[in-house]
């Protein structure tokens, strides 16, 4: 059964640090893996796709990485603002094999939720 | 281009009862997926839609369905409510199935609150 671990679960730091958030997952066998922040009452923003070929992908502030053989994805945010206040997911699609249809299973982590003191 | 569209926002519904909730995606979007996310289970994986046929489904029970219309806009349904089916409820819409790496697009979420 997939797991995905998202530590810590909350994380509070000052203005213009950097942000350094993981996900781990116990399945290699993965398609691609998706960063997504969310913030209170609102559905998720997507943020970085990273497939299974790639080892990161970058946008803006945010570069995110990913080891498939150790089982885990960094989403590093640079010089943090009081705006990245959010709770940010991980998602991890995954090949289970079989028939073409439901041949993938999609899971996300639970989430680390950061907060930004300005 | 508008995102996607979810209605109603708010639902308040009894046990027994069941319900229905629809999800607009971006236009041009042929996947569609829906996740139900609570505090205790986090966001779970219902079902995936793509032109018009269910190509996965999560661990859900039998009362939890779905369907996808020819314009790519999709219900999803839960007959005989329970108290612990109370939760948001995200649709998401993508190019592509999940699986083909096109990013998942979330709308705001339907909160469906059972008594």
């Amino acid at each position: 059964k997939q797991e995905v671990t998202q530590i810590p679960a909350a994380l509070s730091v000052p203005e213009g640090e950097n942000l350094v958030l993981n996900c781990s997952f116990t399945d290699s066998a993965i398609y691609n893996l998706q960063w997504f922040r969310q913030d209170p009452g609102k559905g998720l923003t997507s943020l970085l796709l990273i497939q299974s070929s790639q080892r990161e992908q970058t946008s803006g502030r945010l570069n995110a990485s990913l080891d498939k053989s150790s089982g885990r994805s960094t989403l590093y945010i640079a010089a943090s603002q009081p705006g990245d206040s959010a709770t940010y997911l991980c998602a991890v699609i995954i090949s289970v094999g079989g028939l073409v249809a439901n041949d993938y299973k999609l899971s996300f982590g639970a989430g680390t939720t950061v907060t930004v003191r300005a | 281009k508008a995102g996607v569209t979810q209605t109603p926002r708010y639902l308040i519904k009894t046990r027994g009862q069941q319900v229905t909730l629809s999800c607009s995606p971006i236009s041009g979007h042929r996947s569609v997926s829906w996740y139900q996310q609570t505090p205790g289970q986090g966001l779970q994986f219902l079902f995936e839609y793509f032109s018009e046929t269910q190509r996965n489904k999560g661990n859900f029970p039998g009362r939890f369905s779905g369907r996808q219309f020819s314009n790519s806009r999709s219900e999803m349904n839960v007959s005989t409510l329970e108290l612990g089916d109370s939760a948001l409820y995200l649709c998401a819409s993508s190019l592509e199935k999940a699986r083909e790496g096109s990013p998942l697009h979330f709308g705001n979420g339907t909160r469906l609150t059972v008594t």
